[in-house]
């Protein structure tokens, strides 16, 4: 079955800098990946999803990417700012489910 | 997008009890889904539920200690059974949506269950 990883458990960064997330699939390339976003006490919230056959997508200062030789989406936050920090999560759809990964912690410093 | 609300947004049960949770859509939606997060963990699917139909579980679920209802298409309640204290999550219902129709999902604000 399909497995979604997220490499890192936490990321801190400068305000200002670019935040780079990773999420990588075993076995057959997803449709699509989605990302969402959680914070604390709060449900997740759609962000942006790519599709199998784009390269990459844009949302202001968000930027995702599909490799499919890679098995891997990358999630940019740039020009990064105190208010993102939150936890990501990435998330791929077998039929109507999703099936999310564990999640990285964004920390933006001041 | 949709407005999804959920009660009680937080609770503390003794074991051996049950909570019924209710979530309610401000659309009329075809499926709901049911999730539980555990502390410091990514979210896991329970069940879906359909309207006029039984809920599917996931592996692992069971209707006798999960069971949900989905008296119409706007409203569903899940209830966690005979709890013990590994059932203390964070508990949370979500409704497929979205422009891109790839089955994005919007979330409730979730229901943090704790058992003593």
């Amino acid at each position: 079955s399909q497995k979604i990883e997220q490499n890192s458990e936490a990321l801190n960064i400068q305000e200002g800098k670019t935040a780079t997330l990773t999420c990588n699939y075993t076995n057959y390339s997803p449709a699509y990946l989605q990302w969402y976003r959680q914070d604390p006490g709060r449900g997740p919230v759609f962000l942006l999803l790519i599709r199998e056959n784009e390269k990459e997508k844009r949302k202001e200062r968000l930027k995702v990417t599909f490799d499919t030789t890679l098995k891997q989406s990358l999630f940019h936050i740039t020009a990064s700012q105190p208010a993102d920090s939150a936890t990501y999560l990435c998330a791929h759809s077998n039929d109507y489910k999703l099936s999310f990964g564990a999640g990285t912690t964004v920390t933006v410093r001041a | 997008s949709a407005v999804i609300s959920q009660k009680p947004s937080r609770d503390i049960c003794q074991r051996g009890t049950s909570l019924t949770i209710q979530c309610q859509v401000d659309s009329q939606v075809t499926m709901m889904f049911w999730y539980r997060q555990q502390p410091g963990q990514s979210l896991t699917l329970i069940a879906t539920a359909n309207q006029g139909s039984e809920a599917t579980y996931e592996s692992g679920f069971v209707i006798d200690k999960f069971p949900i209802s989905r008296p119409n298409l706007t409203f569903s309640t899940l209830t966690v059974s005979n709890m013990s204290p590994e059932d203390s999550s964070i508990y949370l219902c979500s409704v497929e949506g979205g422009l891109e129709g790839a089955n994005e999902q919007f979330f409730g604000p979730g229901t943090r269950l704790t058992v003593l």
